[in-house]
């Protein structure tokens, strides 16, 4: 067990659907980041925050959006899903938002868009 | 913006052989280099990072990688290699003040 707690572990959904997507950090960090996985695209970026404010955004469609809450979870939405948003969605936590920081990984919500 | 890349989606070596994961990296300034490696149906697990000082980093699990500042690159190796090596490893880079970059990923396939 990391720390990071991601849920649901897997959903599936059909097109057009909404989803929220969980993470609590590791105790202690104040950074978090999210993460798609997929198998054409490896792991893109989407956006990160540190201490409930957006710190950097990735390649993060206009149909998601994201916040992290004054108890440093965070929540991903994922809205008017496509079948190409199906993917491994990973949180990941650190304790500042840069330099080395090393990030710490949650296991993942896999999302199935139908 | 920082990026990195790894120019193989797949790496097979055998049992007992040494191994090379290769990781070429381009940022502005100093970079901070990071190896991670994924298991089937887990999260990504830090193996080591690069700061500065010494060019050769050691890790986890026996890993070591070396920092080339010349060429750009940070490759990950094993002097022996395992079966239960065997897993997706990521590179990233991060500079000071922005996100951390993953690679695509490359597949390391240890055979019997």
């Amino acid at each position: 067990d990391s720390g990071v707690t991601q849920t649901p572990k897997h959903l599936i959904t059909a097109t057009g659907q909404r989803v929220t997507l969980r993470c609590s950090p590791r105790s202690g960090d104040l950074s978090v980041y999210w993460y798609q996985q997929s198998l054409d695209q490896g792991l893109q970026f989407l956006i990160q925050y540190y201490n409930g404010e957006e710190r950097a955004k990735g390649n993060i469609l206009e149909r998601f959006s994201a916040q992290q809450f004054p108890d440093l979870h965070s929540e991903l939405n994922l809205s008017s899903l496509e079948l190409g948003d199906s993917a491994l969605y990973f949180c990941a936590s650190s304790v500042i938002s840069r330099g080395a920081n090393v990030l710490t990984f949650g296991a993942g919500s896999r999302l199935t868009v139908l | 913006a920082q990026s990195v890349a790894q120019p193989e989606d797949q790496v097979n070596v055998a049992e007992g052989n040494p191994l090379t994961v290769k990781c070429t990296y381009s940022v502005s300034g100093n970079p901070y280099l990071f190896w991670y490696v994924q298991y089937p149906n887990r999260g990504l697990q830090f193996l080591l990072k690069y700061i500065t000082g010494d060019n050769l980093v050691k890790g986890s699990y026996g890993f070591e990688a070396e920092f080339n500042k010349s060429q750009t690159s940070f490759h990950l190796k094993k002097p022996s290699a395992l079966v239960s090596d065997s897993a997706l490893y990521f590179c990233a880079v991060r500079d000071q003040d922005n996100d951390m970059r993953f690679g695509a990923g490359t597949r390391l396939t240890v055979k019997p």
